[in-house]
C-alpha cells in the first residue's frame, strides 16, 4: 500500500519562482526521501532526511520534516525549466526493508 | 560506469505469454527491488530481495515471479496470470536494504499486443 501522499498533484510556475510540494504519510518512519522522475525515465534521488532531523538543504533544495504531523515539504528555489519533472516522496519503514512511494507532484516550470 | 541497467526498454507481450524483464547492477548492492508504475501513479512494490537466494513479496506480487541467483541480477517474470501487465517497470537497489538511498534503473515499458 502506498503510504505517502503528495500535494498538490500538479503545479505550474514561472521560471525563477519557488516551488513547494508537500508529502503526508501514515506510520512511523526511519527516514523520508525525495526523488525526481523525468517523463519515461527512472527515479533520481534528491535528498534524504532522517526522522530525528527537522530541516535539510542541498543546493536549491530545502526539505523539512515534521514527524508530529507526519508531513514533509520540498522547496525548490529559483526554479528552472530543467526542474520540470514529477517529484515523489518515499518513506522508509522502521524495519528498513521496504519503501513506500507517494503518488507524486507533477511540476511544470514555464520558461 | 557503475549503475543499474534494465532491458529491454520496450517489451511486448502476447496473450498467455510469460515475459522476463532483466535488471543488473554493478554497485555491489545487497538489496534489489521491483516496482510497477501506472500512468500518473506512484510506485508499487512487486518483490524485493535483501540477499542472494532470498526474496519477499511486495504489495502486488500476484502474477509475477523473481529469482536472485546472483547478487548482480534480479530478473522479473510477468506471467500469464497477470491480467493487466501494461505498465512501466522499475528496478532499484540499495546498499543493504536498511532504508538508504535507492538507485533506479531506466525502466522497461511493457505493452500487451
Amino acid at each position: 500500500s502506498q503510504q505517502g501522499e503528495e500535494d498538490p498533484q500538479a503545479l505550474s510556475i514561472q521560471e525563477g519562482e519557488n516551488a513547494t510540494m508537500n508529502c503526508s504519510y501514515k506510520t512511523s518512519i526511519n527516514n523520508l526521501q525525495w526523488y525526481r522522475q523525468n517523463s519515461g525515465r527512472g527515479l533520481v534521488h534528491l535528498i534524504l532526511i532522517r526522522s530525528n532531523e527537522r530541516e535539510k538543504h542541498s543546493g536549491r533544495l530545502r526539505v523539512t520534516l515534521d514527524t508530529s504531523k507526519k508531513s514533509s515539504s520540498l522547496l525548490i528555489t529559483a526554479s528552472r525549466a530543467a526542474d520540470t519533472a514529477s517529484y515523489f516522496c518515499a518513506t522508509g519503514s522502521n524495519t528498513g526493508n521496504q519503501f513506500y512511494f507517494g503518488t507524486g507532484t507533477s511540476l511544470t516550470v514555464i520558461p | 560506469d557503475g549503475g543499474i541497467t534494465q532491458s529491454p526498454k520496450y517489451l511486448f507481450r502476447k496473450e498467455g505469454q510469460n515475459v522476463t524483464l532483466s535488471c543488473e547492477q554493478n554497485l555491489n548492492h545487497d538489496a534489489m527491488y521491483w516496482y510497477r508504475q501506472d500512468p500518473g501513479q506512484g510506485l508499487r512494490l512487486i518483490y524485493y530481495s535483501q540477499i542472494v537466494n532470498d526474496f519477499q513479496k511486495g504489495d502486488i506480487a500476484e502474477g509475477y515471479s523473481v529469482s536472485r541467483e546472483k547478487k548482480e541480477s534480479f530478473p522479473l517474470t510477468v506471467t500469464s496470470a497477470q491480467k493487466n501487465p501494461t505498465a512501466f517497470y522499475l528496478c532499484a537497489s540499495t546498499l543493504s536494504g536498511r532504508g538508504e538511498t535507492q538507485y533506479f534503473g531506466p525502466g522497461t515499458r511493457l505493452l500487451v499486443l
